[in-house]
């Protein structure tokens, strides 16, 4: 089984400027997530798909972050205009939406560096 | 909201004692509590999960127990190797949809 694929894996750019990561979940997956590391800290959920619908993105900035997964597969995430504190590990995550398992599967994450 | 809370932040160890990391919630509906270990510049890995009807798991070296009336958990590496060095994480699942809300990871060393 393929695992939870994201790119690109790193992205330097300068604030103001703007920047879109994508993510692709394991096949069959409908819940999507997109958590946002900052270094040192645990993740932080920015946004929850079930399907193509948002579950909760109560902690997505939503004046500069959007989030979308159209068709209900593959995700993107975008920050515009970028600030400093931006920068972080992005990841995204996938389950099941079977009650068996609760487990999320990280992907490899996207680094963000904002100069 | 939920709030998690991770003790010790680090954790130095020799090889071959144990290792200790506690964590505490704040919301008495969490019903699912997993333990993640991310290498450096790695993805978050699964390695052990509870849930809320069951009191402690092991599997080989390492086991969770769960206190739910003090809403606390804790995870315990026994007979520690170098392999074991990372930053732990634990996280609880709000009892709506699958929220994770993730401690502050705790770095564990272990010192051969």
């Amino acid at each position: 089984e393929a695992g939870v694929a994201q790119s690109p894996r790193y992205k330097i750019i300068e604030k103001r400027q703007s920047v879109a990561f994508w993510c692709n979940p394991i096949s069959g997956h409908a819940t999507l997530y997109w958590y946002q590391q900052i270094l040192g800290q645990g993740p932080k959920l920015l946004i929850q798909f079930q399907n193509n619908g948002v579950v909760d993105d109560s902690q997505l900035p939503k004046d500069r972050f959007s989030a979308e997964r159209l068709k209900g597969v593959d995700s993107t995430l975008k920050i515009q205009p970028a600030k400093l504190e931006d920068s972080a590990v992005y990841l995204c995550a996938s389950s099941s939406s079977s009650g068996a398992s609760y487990e999320q599967y990280f992907g490899p994450g996207t680094r963000l560096t904002v100069t | 909201g939920e709030n998690v809370e991770q003790h010790p932040s680090t954790l130095s160890v020799q090889e071959g004692d144990s290792a200790v990391i506690k964590c505490t919630y704040s919301d008495s509906a969490s019903n699912y509590f997993p333990w993640y270990k991310q290498e450096l510049g790695k993805r978050p890995q699964l390695i052990i999960d509870i849930r809320s009807n069951v009191g402690e798991k092991k599997d080989q070296r390492i086991a969770v127990t769960l206190n739910k009336t003090a809403k606390h958990f804790s995870l315990h590496i026994t007979e520690t190797q170098p392999e074991d060095s990372a930053v732990y994480f634990c996280a609880a699942r709000g009892a709506a949809g699958n929220k994770l809300t993730f401690g502050g990871g705790t770095r564990v060393l272990v010192k051969p």
